[in-house]
């Protein structure tokens, strides 16, 4: 099945500083890849999502860029605020058929 | 958007018995999953839920740990069979929604359930 690895676990930035996160996944034929920020006793929550049709995509302060080739994609978070801390999570999937996590990187947003 | 609750919330259970969480969604999906989240861990597929046909399990899940029950398309249950301590987690129910082309994955609120 399908492996998805992230990176950082952990992740520490200064109010104003940029966030990058990084995954990486194994089956090629993922074209779905979201990723959800989750606080604290609280349930998962869609934050922006990337198809395998496109390279990049962005909301606001928050962006995704996905290489296919290289079977990876980022998110990236610009002008963090103390709200933005959370526990992140990429994922993958194929047609929306079965979601595979990440292992989850823990942003503080340092005031 | 889709309103998905769970019940129970929260349980503590001896170790031997068996718990039932029910997901309920307010409207009718095709694809319904459950997860299991450990303690500062990520999420963990455990199977898709089949209206009207067996559930498909993930690698490391059988159904006679994890029996599912799917009777429609706006309800499922899963048990948590013979518990052990090492089944403490929250256990999560999802949708998916096809809105266009896209589709967008909604998590119910969990249950935690805690195994002495």
């Amino acid at each position: 099945g399908e492996n998805v690895e992230q990176h950082p676990s952990t992740l520490s930035v200064q109010e104003g500083d940029s966030a990058v996160i990084k995954c990486t996944y194994s089956d090629s034929a993922s074209n779905y890849f979201p990723w959800y920020k989750q606080e604290l006793g609280k349930r998962p929550q869609l934050i922006i999502d990337i198809r395998s049709n496109v390279g990049e995509k962005k909301d606001q302060r928050i962006a995704v860029t996905l290489n296919k080739t290289a079977k990876h994609f980022s998110l990236h978070i610009t002008e963090t605020q103390p709200e933005d801390s959370a526990v992140y999570f990429c994922a993958a999937s194929i047609n929306g058929n079965q979601f595979y996590f990440g292992t989850g990187t823990s942003l503080t947003v340092i005031p | 958007s889709a309103v998905i609750s769970q019940k129970p919330s929260r349980d503590i259970c001896q170790r031997g018995t068996s718990l039932t969480i029910q997901c309920q969604v307010d409207s009718q999906v095709t694809m319904m999953f459950w997860y299991r989240q450990q303690p500062g861990q990520s999420l963990t597929l455990i199977a898709t839920a089949n209206q009207g046909s067996e559930a498909t399990y993930e690698s490391g899940f059988v159904i006679d740990k994890f029996p599912i029950s799917r009777p429609n398309l706006t309800f499922s249950t899963l048990t948590v069979s013979n518990m052990s301590p090492e089944d403490s987690s929250i256990y999560l129910c999802s949708v998916v929604l096809l809105a266009g082309a896209a589709d967008t994955q909604y998590f119910g609120p969990g249950t935690r359930l805690t195994v002495l």
